[in-house]
């Protein structure tokens, strides 16, 4: 079974500065897709950035890029020049390319944006 | 927001209420699914559908019927529910053409089960 595990229930960062969540996954599989998403306080989840595993250049989107190390099974997202709306829960998720059913994710990470 | 409609959002039942939570997507995706989520927990996914046929049931009481008319919109009737099963139900939607895409999810219904 796929597990995903964010092992940083907490995180802080200061305003401007750069600050990294932490996410491993287990997988047996070869073809699968990563997803960071961003759930705010009291506001919709939304897409963050999405890395496909075949792909072996790290998915950047603005601010925000993963290192994905594919051999380690690891996928931590790296938030630059971090702003005060960057504060929410962080969740990594992973979704299998055999089964599209088959969608997990980690318990989260809170981020919170000092001033 | 994200084209992923939620009602009611918030609800309070007893125990032996029968109620129902209701999606509506306006992105024209052709997958919809209903997640659960509680605290300090990963996402639980409990339904999906596919082309209005449920592909999915994650071993989900039998206590939350999912009910899909068309691509659009997706139910879950609750009934008898526990305490324990107070949470975020969270729906989403994706367009899957073979790779599976993004999920876009909805704000969420919270409910809590007295």
């Amino acid at each position: 079974a796929q597990t995903v595990t964010q092992s940083q229930p907490e995180m802080s960062v200061q305003e401007a500065e750069t600050v990294t969540l932490s996410c491993t996954y287990d997988t047996s599989e070869s073809d699968y897709y990563l997803f960071w998403y961003k759930q705010p306080p009291s506001r919709q989840m939304i897409l963050v950035i999405r890395q496909e595993a075949y792909k072996q250049q790290n998915a950047t989107e603005n601010r925000f890029s993963v290192n994905f190390q594919k051999a380690a099974k690891s996928f931590s997202l790296k938030i630059s020049d971090s702003q005060l709306g960057d504060a929410a829960m962080y969740f990594c998720a992973y979704r299998s390319g055999y089964n599209n059913n088959d969608m997990r994710f980690g318990a989260g990470t809170r981020l919170t944006v000092k001033p | 927001e994200t084209g992923v409609t939620q009602t009611p959002r918030h609800l309070v039942m007893g125990m032996t209420n029968k109620k129902s939570l209701k999606c509506e997507q306006h992105l024209g995706h052709n997958a919809m699914y209903w997640y659960k989520q509680s605290a300090k927990k990963p996402l639980e996914l409990m339904f999906v559908y596919n082309f209005k046929e449920q592909t999915e049931n994650n071993s989900v009481p039998s206590r939350f019927s999912p009910e899909c008319p068309n691509s659009s919109h997706l139910f879950l009737h609750l009934h008898t529910l526990q305490p324990e099963d107070s949470a975020l139900y969270l729906c989403a939607s994706s367009q899957d053409e073979g790779a599976p895409e993004t999920q876009y999810f909805g704000p969420g219904t919270r409910l809590l089960v007295l």
